[in-house]
């Protein structure tokens, strides 16, 4: 079946600007995951969505990140004012369920983010 | 969630296995083992997870010692499209920890020909 799938692929945006990133995950997928990884270095985590509950958020760098799911399905990641330093891979993965015991997560192809 | 070890960097010949080791040697009786893949350009990739016994799916074999502290990642044909990061996490079944995976700096496999 199809995976989990990232919009855009690539988004050049000048600085200030405000970007929005988009992620379908696995139908039936129950939780969604944010991460991003800068140039070289592992994944951040940035925010975590589990069915009807609040949303983790802990993992968000500032105020201009924020993120929603609707449905239950499709999330969007906006970051407001882009500074430099938001540049990244910014990575979607969802799994079946939210205890990362048994269940694996399953990553896009992430979008990557350059502010100029 | 239990801190992983891994060689940085190790080579193998195209067709041959390739055993990728982890230590976890902190790993409490309710952690996972998990192995994900980094191929340059694109998202972690799922191979294959563990409690206590072996496992093995159509990608690779994970064999977990007796003691749980540490595990062996076998990709028994090595290809060139194998060349990426592999990354060994541990991470418990429930709790808050969840999905915040938290990869180190992995082993980078290169398999060459």
């Amino acid at each position: 079946g199809a995976g989990v799938s990232q919009s855009p692929s690539n988004k050049v945006t000048e600085k200030g600007k405000d970007v929005e990133l988009r992620c379908d995950p696995i139908s039936g997928h129950t939780a969604l995951y944010w991460y991003r990884q800068s140039l070289g270095q592992g994944l951040e985590f940035l925010i975590y969505f589990q069915g009807n509950s609040a949303p983790d958020k802990s993992g968000l760098p500032s105020d201009r990140f924020s993120a929603e799911r609707t449905g239950g399905s499709v999330s969007t990641l906006t970051i407001q004012r882009t500074q430099q330093e938001d540049s990244a891979v910014y990575l979607c993965a969802s799994s079946l369920k939210g205890t990362g015991g048994g269940s694996p997560l399953h990553f896009g192809n992430g979008t990557r983010l350059t502010v100029t | 969630d239990a801190k992983t070890t891994q060689p940085p960097s190790m080579d193998c010949a195209e067709g041959r296995a390739a055993n990728l080791p982890c230590n976890h040697s902190t790993i409490s009786g309710n952690e996972y083992v998990y192995w994900y893949r980094q191929i340059h350009s694109q998202g972690p990739q799922y191979i294959i997870h563990g409690l206590k016994n072996n496992e093995t799916n159509e990608m690779a074999s994970l064999i977990i010692t007796e003691d749980r502290k540490s595990s062996t990642l076998i990709l028994p044909h090595a290809t060139l499209r194998d060349t990426a990061v592999y990354y060994c996490i541990v991470i418990s079944a429930g709790g808050t920890s969840y999905g915040k995976l938290t990869f180190g700096q992995g082993t980078i496999l290169t398999v060459h020909p």
